[in-house]
């Protein structure tokens, strides 16, 4: 059974840096072709890809946050860490971490809500 | 906007069948495999269909997809009041090296 959970703080000033950790269980991030990706999603609007990171430390971003976004892993831990820079109340959303072992993203965690506020 | 179109809403009533559609261009469906997310509300988004036409475990065969050129359509047959919810196609885009999401389709049940 594959499992996710994010995790991190539920409210951030802007400016400041957000650190989000997805720990999963039930699936292999040495695994060749596996890899877990972070998607957002800001209240009431669609789903937004934000990075994602392979079991060979391959990583791609998203071109519009690229210069924000930093995703790393500790397969030791069964871990996957995001962290977004000078963090703005645009950036209100819940945070989302999944697999992928398809194509698409396999399965997915319960979410946290992160707003920026002052 | 989404690089990915989807339709903002669709309707139809129980039992009947319904298509939701997702365009896009060469370097994201026209060459790269589509899924297809159910998102019911409030809660966590659900993959349904991979690989354009593949089903999980576990999804029912009311869900089907399909893929032609740039464009790919989730179906519905038999639709269900519980069906209700948002559905978002996802594809990776060769060229950005991104993957993408449509703007998402709102499902009503009537």
């Amino acid at each position: 059974q594959i499992t996710l959970k994010e995790s991190g703080p539920t409210l951030v000033k802007p400016t400041q840096t957000l650190t989000l950790t997805c720990t999963f269980s039930g699936f292999s991030l040495t695994a060749s072709g596996v890899g877990v990706g972070w998607i957002r999603q800001p209240p009431g609007k669609a789903l937004e890809w934000l990075a994602l990171i392979y079991w060979n430390d391959g990583k791609r971003y998203s071109p519009s946050l690229k210069s924000r976004l930093t995703i790393t892993k500790d397969t030791s831990k069964n871990q996957v860490v995001l962290t977004m820079t000078n963090m703005d109340p645009v950036d209100t959303g819940t945070y989302y971490c999944a697999p992928t072992v398809t194509s698409g993203f396999d399965y997915w965690g319960q979410g946290t809500l992160v707003t920026v506020s002052s | 906007q989404s690089v990915l179109t989807q339709p903002p809403s669709v309707s139809a009533a129980p039992g009947q069948r319904v298509t939701i559609s997702c365009s896009g261009s060469t370097s994201n469906i026209g060459n790269n495999y589509v899924s297809w997310y159910q998102q019911l509300p409030g809660t966590a988004p659900k993959l349904l269909i991979y690989d354009n036409n593949k089903r999980p475990s576990g999804i029912p065969d009311r869900f089907s997809g399909s893929k032609s050129g740039t464009s790919a359509t989730l179906g519905i047959t038999g639709l269900q009041t519980g069906d209700e919810a948002d559905y978002y196609c996802g594809t990776w885009d060769s060229s950005l090296s991104a993957a993408l999401f449509g703007g998402g389709t709102k499902l009503t049940v009537l």
